[in-house]
């Protein structure tokens, strides 16, 4: 069964950087995922498109603030937040797919300090 | 700019019916995949549903399979949910998404939601 694990929760200080973690089930660690943002009030927004071996496509207008990476071992993706601001401060969530499927993670809740 | 729009939520009794819509425009919409994706108060993102750019393929979440249809009208660049037998636990906001031109499955764009509630 395809399924994503994220922690519930995360924080770090404004100006400081932090990185999330997405782990993917064990038999489908070589997929790719999408990390998205979602602000309360808003609607979700796109940040990244992550390949397993780490390259990753930003969407339109987000900051080089936001990149991806992947673990050696392959079940693992990161997003790392660089540089943080107050705006920030959101529930981050990860997101794969397979044939007639899409799976997200339970979300992480980034406070910023 | 790409948008999408929705419209249709509201509140309905269990057991009722309710459909949603969602407007496309900046893109050319009869060549993406799109979806219906959901988040019950207090909840993370679901997936329900998503169809091919001309409809041949439809997929549904478990949880709403057998109850929600999923169409579009590409004349009129529009997504549609139609929801029947309505349950408390599908109150939720609902959003529109598109998937990348590259990669079906992938989200790349959403719309700002609209609330459905369930409840007598």
């Amino acid at each position: 069964q395809l399924v994503l694990t994220q922690s519930p929760s995360a924080s770090a200080s404004l100006g400081a950087s932090v990185k999330l973690t997405c782990t993917l089930s064990n038999e489908h660690s070589t997929y790719a995922i999408a990390w998205h943002q979602h602000q309360p009030e808003k609607g979700p927004r796109y940040l990244m498109k992550l390949n397993n071996d780490g390259s990753h496509i930003r969407g339109d207008g987000i900051p080089d603030r936001f990149s991806g990476s992947s673990s050696e071992s392959g079940a693992e993706r990161y997003l790392t937040i660089s540089s943080l601001q107050s705006e920030d401060e959101a529930d981050y969530y990860c997101q794969t797919w397979g044939t007639g499927v899409q799976v997200f993670g339970g979300g992480t809740r980034l406070t910023v300090l | 700019e790409v948008q999408l729009v929705e419209s249709g939520g509201g509140l309905v009794q269990p057991g009722g019916s309710l459909r949603l819509s969602c407007a496309g425009s900046g893109f050319t919409f009869s060549t993406y995949w799109v979806s219906w994706v959901r988040q019950a108060p207090g909840k993370g993102l679901e997936w329900v549903a998503n169809i091919k750019q001309d409809g041949s393929e439809k997929y549904y979440g478990d949880s709403v399979k057998g109850r929600f249809t999923i169409s579009r009208d590409n004349t009129m660049s529009s997504l549609y949910l139609q929801m029947n037998s309505l349950r408390a636990e599908d109150t939720a906001v609902y959003f529109c998404a598109r998937d990348r031109y590259d990669s079906t499955g992938c989200v790349d764009y959403w719309g700002q939601g609209t609330l459905v509630t369930v409840s007598s």
